[in-house]
């Protein structure tokens, strides 16, 4: 079974410049996420999908940062500006729901952005 | 406890020798907690997933146990190798299918 895939796995960009990442969750997967963890933090969760709706997304910094899952698959997150507080890991994760479930979630490997 | 916490943020191990760390995670309203090792330039992998208070997990050298009375969770790991290096994080949830509230982690790096 194919894991989540991320991409660019590196990004360095100016600050004011814009820059996107994309994930593929696993297949079946209907719960995606997007988190931001900066260097010596835990992952924050920026926003939740269920299928193509947003489950959660009240962390997410919406003056600079969007994200779409138009088709309830695949997802993009996009920084538009970009600071310099925004350089970090950013992680997608997906998960199957199941009702009771424990919710271990899955994740792929992290795009590493530095704005300078 | 308020947030989840996670210490030592880092420790040193020699190898062959065995280790613990402690997560710490607001005992009200909790369903889940999740250990994930993540090592570098690789996917945070989940290694287990606990509920119920008292309850025990192992993989190979790895085990976890948790007190959700008192809001923690210690993580062994037994004669401890090199491929063990990475940074361990804990998460806590709510609810099912809610979100993971993580940890700092904590990175270990073991020494040949």
């Amino acid at each position: 079974e194919a894991g989540v895939a991320q991409s660019p796995r590196y990004k360095i960009i100016e600050k004011r410049q814009s820059v996107a990442f994309w994930c593929n969750p696993i297949s079946g997967h209907a719960t995606l996420y997007w988190y931001q963890q900066i260097l010596g933090q835990g992952p924050k969760l920026l926003i939740q999908f269920q299928n193509n709706g947003v489950v959660d997304d009240s962390q997410l910094p919406k003056d600079r940062f969007s994200a779409e899952r138009l088709k309830g698959v695949d997802s993009t997150l996009k920084i538009q500006p970009a600071k310099l507080e925004d350089s970090a890991v950013y992680l997608c994760a997906s998960s199957f729901p199941i009702a009771g479930g424990l919710g271990t979630q899955y994740f792929g490997p992290g795009t590493r952005l530095l704005v300078l | 406890i308020l947030n989840v916490e996670q210490s030592p943020q880092s420790l040193h191990v020699q190898e062959g020798d065995s280790t613990n760390f402690t997560c710490s995670f607001p005992s009200s309203n909790f369903y889940a907690l999740h250990w994930y090792r993540w090592e570098t330039a690789k996917s945070p992998e989940a290694l287990f997933v606990m509920t119920l208070n008292g309850d025990e997990k192992k993989k190979g050298r790895i085990s976890a146990t948790l007190n959700t009375k008192e809001g923690y969770s210690y993580l062994y790991i037994k004669g401890s190798q090199p491929e063990d290096s990475a940074t361990y994080l804990c998460a806590s949830s709510k609810a099912a299918g809610n979100k993971l509230t993580f940890g700092g982690g904590t990175r270990v790096l073991v020494k040949p």
